[in-house]
């Protein structure tokens, strides 16, 4: 069965630091988000991504992030100068459009210290 | 932002016996639910979906119902199972093809054997 996978699983960066999350979504599925978790709150939408463009992004997702799919199969999340308020299980997400359910990946936890 | 509420932290059921998962939505603009199981260090999984016209899907063991007057729906599970012992998260959407999911705060299900 098809998944969404993501690399790497924990990343463990320094304050101010760049880090880039990597996502390969669900090969035929055409939108493609990107979620947090910070421990103990709830899933939080960051950003979603269609036909190469940003459709909508959070008042989260501010000039510190940005989003890009390289090539055909890659989406990934950047994060230009990290914050400690940045660490949180990362989640991508793709579907193949109205009606259909998300997939998530596993996800990325970072850690900024 | 409590538009997606889920007041039980945690439910503790036997095994066989009717889990019910209980969800609330504020915003009256959303137009499709979906019910997530988190297990710890992954991704949701997305488990049913009911979109608004409708006010009952089911899906083997799961039920979504929906009372749109009342902005409540409910997850069943029957007869559960050791498991589905797992977090569960209700998500409402406001629609269309690539609109974000708002989570809820999710409730932890144990399923005593």
């Amino acid at each position: 069965e098809p998944e969404v996978t993501q690399t790497p699983s924990h990343q463990v960066t320094q304050m101010g630091q760049e880090v880039i999350l990597r996502c390969v979504p669900i090969s035929n599925h055409l939108y493609f988000y990107w979620y947090r978790q910070i421990l103990g709150q709830k899933v939080e939408f960051l950003v979603s991504f269609y036909n190469n463009e940003i459709s909508e992004k959070s008042e989260i997702f501010d000039d510190q992030f940005s989003v890009e799919r390289p090539d055909g199969s890659n989406f990934t999340l950047k994060i230009r100068s990290t914050k400690l308020e940045d660490s949180a299980m990362y989640f991508c997400a793709s579907n193949r459009g109205f009606g259909n359910e998300q997939f998530f990946g596993p996800g990325t936890r970072l850690t900024v210290l | 932002d409590q538009q997606v509420k889920q007041n039980s932290p945690s439910l503790s059921v036997q095994e066989g016996r009717i889990s019910i998962l209980n969800c609330d939505y504020t915003n009256s603009m959303f137009d499709y639910f979906l019910w997530y199981k988190k297990y710890p260090a992954e991704g949701p999984t997305f488990l049913i979906s009911i979109s608004s016209i409708k006010d009952k899907n089911e899906d083997g063991r799961f039920t979504v119902f929906l009372n749109k007057s009342a902005k409540h729906l409910s997850l069943h599970i029957v007869p559960s199972q050791p498991g589905d012992s797992a977090v569960y998260f209700c998500a409402a959407s406001l629609g269309g093809s690539n609109y974000k999911l708002t989570f809820g705060k999710g409730t932890l299900l144990t399923v005593n054997p």
